[in-house]
């Protein structure tokens, strides 16, 4: 079967660095994406990742090793208002999503 | 990227009623995809809502419990019939008129229907 497996929840200082792990197994693989999802709110994209290796933008990278079958998001210079929650998706061979269950990512003072 | 109106944004139901919940896009788009989130769990898509066909519904969802209505490339509604405490979940519209700078088919969610049937 397809599976997304995600920490539930990470507790992080704020000015610190953290990064949420995300193993996939998919039928096939066409991409991986991150998304932020504060509480109450819609979805939003964050990265996408299709070859190996990794992804800067700004405080946010993201890393993919398709032969290990894992990603991951590392969040730098923590801001309070990156308490959200952060969804892993693995896309198959059909094109298909398949979401892992969110880390719930929380920023302590 | 494309700007999701979704509404309502929360209601409370009573069991044995449906409630339909729309989805307006503020420019044409091809797909339409409805989603449920279910507290602690990953989304879930519904269905691909068409225009001009019947929607095509997911393993584990039809048409008879989630109607979906597609009369254009900007609108859908769906709607939750005979509703249970099972059905009280975030239902989520989706779009995928956008991409990445990669060339993936990045997705827009709209702020989501938080519906509880007592």
């Amino acid at each position: 079967g397809q599976n997304i497996d995600q920490p539930t929840e990470m507790t992080a200082t704020e000015g610190a660095i953290v990064q949420i792990n995300c193993t996939y197994q998919t039928s096939g693989f066409n991409g991986l994406f991150w998304y932020q999802q504060h509480a109450g709110e819609a979805p939003t994209f964050l990265s996408y990742n299709v070859l190996d290796g990794l992804e800067e933008k700004g405080r946010f990278s993201s890393f993919l090793s398709r032969s290990k079958g894992y990603s991951y998001l590392l969040l730098k210079e923590l801001q309070m208002k990156d308490s959200a929650s952060y969804l892993c998706a693995a896309r198959d061979s059909n094109y298909q999503l398949i979401w892992g269950a969110g880390t719930k990512l929380i920023i302590k003072p | 990227s494309a700007v999701i109106s979704q509404k309502p944004s929360r209601d409370i139901c009573q069991r044995g009623t449906s409630l339909t919940i729309q989805c307006q896009v503020d420019s044409q788009v091809t797909m339409m995809f409805w989603y449920r989130q279910q507290p602690g769990q990953s989304l879930t898509l519904i269905a691909t809502a068409n225009q001009g066909s019947e929607a095509t519904y997911e393993s584990g969802f039809v048409i008879d419990k989630f109607p979906i209505s597609r009369p254009n490339l900007t609108f859908s509604t769906l709607t939750v019939s005979n509703m249970s405490p099972e059905d009280s979940s975030i239902y989520l519209c989706s779009v995928s008129p956008g991409t990445s700078s990669s060339g993936a088919n990045v997705l827009t969610f709209g702020a989501g229907s938080r519906l509880t049937v007592l």
